[in-house]
């Protein structure tokens, strides 16, 4: 199975700082078949990011994804308190579909 | 809007089995696959199971194979997940998602989430 490293594990920033979040694959992922998901306590994930880049609905344009191949990046510029969450990426290319271990972004 | 409602879960000895529910509204729900995710107490997300629009077609998580066993009811706009021979390990909040993509043979990404119910396996 493909597996996913996040990193860092916790980020902390202030509102306002641009926060960069790394997922890395064990393999190349197909077809840059890689989502992100935000998650906030006590609530379902949602979905943020799909094929790499795409902003799925209502997502603010602050938020991007990039990448290919092994090395994705989810990018939030302009940071505001919803955004102070814990963040998934998780790709699809091949079955089972894996999640990365998360990262806790949190306030300075 | 899309609306995903889980229910079922419990608290359910070891070795015991438990039947998961998935209601869908706001969609056309017959051309969509369904996954099931799980999330252990504190812990990060686990994707467990994925069937097919037409229920023709199943995959698990290898953790799950042999033991669990997602089904549908298209003309009810339900999904069910059979759980037998149940862990502590199982004990999760138990998730269904949307796929994306209409008709499709395969998974893809979760689009849209329920609220989840939360399944415990103790004695």
């Amino acid at each position: 199975e493909i597996v996913l490293t996040q990193s860092p594990g916790t980020l902390s920033s202030s509102p306002g700082d641009r926060a960069t979040l790394s997922c890395r694959a064990s393999q190349s992922v197909t077809g840059e078949f890689l989502a992100w998901y935000q998650q906030k306590p006590g609530q379902a994930p949602r979905l943020l990011i799909y094929g790499a880049s795409n902003r799925a609905t209502g997502v603010p344009d602050r938020v991007s994804g990039s990448g290919s191949g092994t090395d994705f990046t989810l990018t939030i510029s302009r940071l505001e308190s919803e955004d102070f969450a814990v963040y998934y990426c998780q790709q699809y290319g091949r079955s089972p579909y894996t999640f990365g271990q998360g990262t806790k972004l949190e306030i300075k | 809007q899309v609306q995903l409602v889980e229910s079922g879960g419990g608290v359910v000895q070891p070795g015991g089995s438990l039947r998961l529910s998935c209601e869908a509204s706001g969609f056309t729900f017959s051309p969509y696959g369904i996954h099931w995710v799980r999330q252990a107490p504190g812990r990060g997300l686990e994707w467990v199971a994925f069937i097919r629009y037409d229920g023709r077609n199943q995959n698990y998580a290898d953790s799950v194979k042999g033991r669990f066993t997602a089904s549908r009811d298209n003309s009810k706009n339900m999904v069910h997940l059979q759980m037998n021979r149940l862990r502590p390990e199982d004990t999760a909040i138990y998730y269904c998602a949307k796929d994306p993509e209409a008709g499709s043979l395969r998974g893809y990404y979760f689009e849209f989430w329920g609220q989840g119910t939360l399944v415990t396996v103790s004695s």
